[in-house]
């Protein structure tokens, strides 16, 4: 069976102190692994897609890493505006995306 | 360009009522997705439309829920009879093809009284 694990399920920041987010898998042939950024009242924001293991990709203070177990989202020198739910979506080899629960993020001034 | 949209943005209905709510995708998307959103959790997928045709509807319960997706274009989701477990943020997302990413709408916050 398809699983995704997100942790940790909450974490508070102080401004600039960095630290990452886990994504953990199980998927059936897998096909890519989707990041997503989602604020309070709206629906998740497209951030990155990784196809293969020892992929990167950066944007900004973010940075995903992916390896054939797990994904990472680096935040780097975090600002009070990342504060969202990072949602981690393996694409499975169905074409499904499988979402896990997600990482609530507060960063604080 | 033009996001995915949705409505109503809000709804409040008592059990055993029926709702309908409706997706405009992004122009030139084929694939289709309506999911279901339980505060605390990850959206999960209801089901899935290539164009006009299910590809996956396997998580929908399909004794209340049914959704259609007339002409490849906007779809609709529809609830009969709603039950208290159903209050839930229901989300239309779009692709241009399976496996590139999805493009959600703001979501429809459903409230079963």
């Amino acid at each position: 069976e398809d699983q995704v694990t997100q942790s940790p399920e909450a974490l508070r920041l102080q401004e600039g102190e960095s630290s990452s987010l886990n994504c953990s898998y199980t998927v059936s042939g897998l096909r890519g692994l989707f990041w997503y950024r989602q604020d309070p009242g709206k629906g998740p924001e497209f951030l990155f897609t990784l196809y293969s293991a020892g992929e990167e990709k950066e944007k900004e203070r973010l940075k995903a890493t992916l390896t054939k177990k797990e994904s990472f989202l680096h935040i780097t020198a975090p600002k009070p505006e990342d504060s969202a739910t990072y949602l981690c979506a393996p694409l499975s080899g169905t074409y499904k995306y499988i979402f896990g629960t997600g990482t609530r993020l507060k960063v604080l001034a | 360009e033009a996001g995915v949209a949705q409505s109503p943005r809000y709804k409040i209905i008592e059990k055993r009522q029926s709702v309908a709510f409706w997706c405009n995708p992004i122009s030139g998307h084929a694939t289709l997705y309506w999911y279901q959103q339980i505060l605390g959790q990850g959206p999960k997928l209801l089901i899935q439309f290539q164009n006009n045709g299910v590809v996956d509807d396997s998580q929908l319960p399909k004794d209340r829920f049914s959704a259609e997706r007339l002409k490849g274009v906007d779809s609709t989701l529809k609830i009969q009879p709603a039950k208290l477990e159903d209050s839930a943020v229901y989300l239309c997302a779009s692709s241009f093809e399976p496996g590139t990413e999805a493009f959600f709408g703001q979501g429809t916050r459903l409230t079963v009284v």
